[in-house]
């Protein structure tokens, strides 16, 4: 089925340790976005990519590095895992006259 | 900078009563706006949305109007079923192209409805 596609579902991670979300959509968009869902709240941006090999920080990018080197993939690094990062993650990409399609989501426990 | 404020929750309703989350925005210019739905387990589906004032989106009983005016889209569904139970996101993106196409949320509306 076409859509976003996240991997993996759930990790836990212990503090200091890193690891990477994946995130693949091949819809063939050119817009994609890394957010975060922390309990009670809204959806907060991380990083976004307006096409391959072009990247920028959205709003909370402290603590993560991505990468776009295709059209289809945008993975989300964690270099030095901390408690504040447990969250929800949620991968997406946009078309212009549909709008947003949302992975998921991958549920990250730091302890 | 651009901010979504809505109805907290959770609210909780008995089948077929109706239902209003209110949603209220601070954007510059002419965002547009959404509601997303999500169901447990799962990522965010696009509910219904509009682009401009006095626009009216709707979806599956759902409806929003785009009230300028007074900044709002509140959501209103006349007769809520079981199915309906969710956590639903007001949002509006105020530009176009990059970071303009991101989207501000509201915190969710946790919505349960019992039989």
């Amino acid at each position: 089925n076409a859509g976003v596609t996240q991997t993996p579902k759930f990790r836990i991670l212990k503090i200091g340790q890193s690891m990477t979300l994946q995130c693949t959509q091949d819809m063939n968009h050119n817009y994609m976005y890394w957010y975060r869902q922390d309990p009670g709240m809204g959806l907060k941006l991380i990083y976004y990519s307006v096409g391959a090999g072009i990247t920028d920080k959205g709003e909370v990018p402290n603590g993560y590095n991505v990468s776009r080197s295709t059209t289809e993939d945008f993975p989300l690094r964690l270099e030095l895992a901390a408690p504040s990062q447990t969250s929800v993650y949620f991968c997406a990409s946009i078309d212009r006259v549909y709008g947003y399609t949302f992975g998921s989501g991958t549920r990250l426990t730091v302890v | 900078g651009d901010s979504v404020t809505q109805m907290e929750g959770p609210v909780t309703l008995s089948e077929e009563a109706f239902l209003t989350i209110n949603c209220t925005y601070t954007a510059t210019g002419y965002p547009s706006l959404f509601w997303y739905v999500q169901y447990p387990g799962e990522g965010l589906q696009l509910l219904l949305k509009a682009t401009k004032a006095d626009d009216k989106g709707s979806n599956k009983g759902f409806e929003a109007t785009y009230r300028k005016e007074t900044t709002s889209f509140h959501l209103e569904k006349d007769s809520v079923q079981v199915s309906d139970s969710a956590v639903y996101f007001c949002a509006l993106s105020s530009g176009s192209g990059g970071s303009n196409y991101k989207l501000t949320f509201g915190k969710g509306t946790l919505l349960t409805v019992n039989p």
